[in-house]
């Protein structure tokens, strides 16, 4: 198994356009996961989805940000119009079943200039 | 809500001496997670521990879990330059819900 795949690896953007990352989850895991990092606020979470359904979306910063799972193997994660405070690197994740044993994807670094 | 706060932020070390990362929890974690986050890499996870006073061992590595279930340690026995990287403790906020990461104790090891 390739593992969960993100892409871009990277997106420099300007502020005001829209941005969407992308996530493929490991085949069979239920759960998928959305962190954010940067070094002042370290990893948060932002949205969590079981069974495709999202559980706990209580992270996601404002209305500016969405993400869906319209199916069991992908994942978006929009930000639309993207702000220079959003630059950070974007972490998916997912899981077999519930918040056990995560498998982190490479991350997309988002540059907002 | 739930917080999870790990001590210390930064630790440097020689190689060959000992490491200690500590994880507090304010409230009951139903369990805990380790991941190890490499520089300029993604965190990957190492082990989880759910029992009470749970003690666990991978090579010179030491997890506990306490008794309460409130806090962890993570320690590193012999440390070489290859332990380097950022290590982070994770709890659900609730049982069922997702994880919630401490800010993480970056080691690094100069040899």
């Amino acid at each position: 198994d390739a593992g969960v795949i993100q892409s871009p690896r990277h997106e420099v953007t300007e502020m005001g356009q829209e941005v969407t990352l992308r996530c493929k989850p490991i085949s069979g895991h239920n759960s998928l996961f959305w962190y954010r990092q940067t070094m002042m606020r370290g990893l948060e979470l932002l949205i969590y989805f079981n069974n495709n359904v999202p559980i706990d979306d209580s992270g996601m910063p404002e209305d500016r940000f969405s993400a869906k799972m319209p199916n069991a193997s992908f994942s978006t994660l929009k930000i639309q119009p993207s702000e220079p405070r959003d630059s950070a690197v974007y972490f998916c994740a997912s899981s077999l079943q519930g918040p056990t044993e995560a498998f982190f994807g490479q991350g997309t670094r988002l540059t907002v200039v | 809500g739930q917080q999870v706060m790990q001590i210390p932020q930064y630790q440097h070390v020689q190689e060959g001496e000992d490491f200690t990362t500590y994880c507090n929890s304010s409230t009951t974690l139903s369990n805990i997670q380790w991941y190890k986050q490499r520089p300029g890499g993604h965190p990957v996870f190492l082990i989880q521990l759910v029992k009470s006073g749970e003690v666990k061992k991978q090579k010179r590595l030491t997890f506990q879990f306490g008794e309460a279930k409130k806090n962890s340690s993570l320690h590193i026995t012999a440390t070489q330059t290859t332990d380097v990287g950022t290590y982070f403790c994770a709890g659900e906020r609730q049982a069922g819900t997702a994880l919630i990461f401490g800010k993480g104790t970056t080691l690094s090891v100069s040899s």
